[in-house]
């Protein structure tokens, strides 16, 4: 099977720019989360979609959101660029929930915010 | 919320010795510990991970350990590689409060060969 893939890889903008990240899920897998990695925060848990709905949400401001496909595949948007956005965006899949199937994360988008 | 705590954020090892990697969580009612393997440049992928009803589990040269009691899990690897060098993150979840894994800061871990 495929891994989890995300487009795209590296991403440039600037303040107040808005961005869309996809990622697309391993065949069969119906739970997709996405996290924000930084240096100085760590892995942080940004939300989970499953069968098309937003099942949790992590402590992220308004300006994150997601959404989920028929298909599974999930994007993110970040609205209003700030520069400590700054950072890789990983998806992860799972068949149906983190805690009782393996997590598969994506090899993640950087996004840089000039 | 959960809070998880990582410690050490550093360590290095010779080659063939042991490394322990510490967690402590805040929430009693976290109940799925997972740990994660993260090489460099690499995305993290889960290694192992233990349940609340679980004391200990191991796989080959790798064991997670959990006192529900001190609400700490660790991981230890016997017999460290070079291979093994990478940034370790432990995680807890309460998925009765919603299956959201709070992470711990990460463990970068160096072998020395």
């Amino acid at each position: 099977k495929a891994g989890v893939t995300q487009t795209p890889r590296y991403l440039i903008k600037t303040r107040g720019q808005q961005v869309t990240l996809s990622c697309s899920p391993i065949s069969g897998h119906r739970s997709v989360s996405w996290y924000q990695q930084t240096p100085g925060q760590g892995l942080q848990f940004l939300f989970e979609y499953f069968s098309e709905t937003q099942r949790n949400k992590g402590n992220f401001p308004g300006r994150f959101s997601g959404r989920q496909f028929s298909n599974s595949r999930s994007e993110m948007n970040v609205s209003t660029l700030e520069l400590g956005d700054s950072a890789l965006y990983l998806c992860a899949s799972s068949l149906l929930a983190v805690d009782t199937d393996t997590q598969y994360f994506g090899p993640g988008t950087r996004l840089t915010v000039l | 919320g959960e809070n998880v705590e990582q410690h050490p954020s550093t360590l290095s090892v010779q080659e063939g010795d042991s490394a322990v990697i510490k967690c402590t969580y805040s929430d009693s009612a976290s109940n799925y510990f997972p740990w994660y393997k993260q090489e460099l440049g690499k995305r993290p992928q889960l290694i192992i991970d233990i349940r609340s009803n679980v004391g200990e589990k191991k796989d080959q040269r790798i064991a997670v350990t959990l006192n529900k009691t001190a609400k700490h899990f660790s991981l230890h690897i016997t017999e460290t590689q070079p291979e093994d060098s990478a940034v370790y993150f432990c995680a807890a979840i309460n998925n009765n409060a919603g299956n959201m894994l709070t992470f711990g800061g990460g463990t970068r871990l160096m072998v020395k060969p």
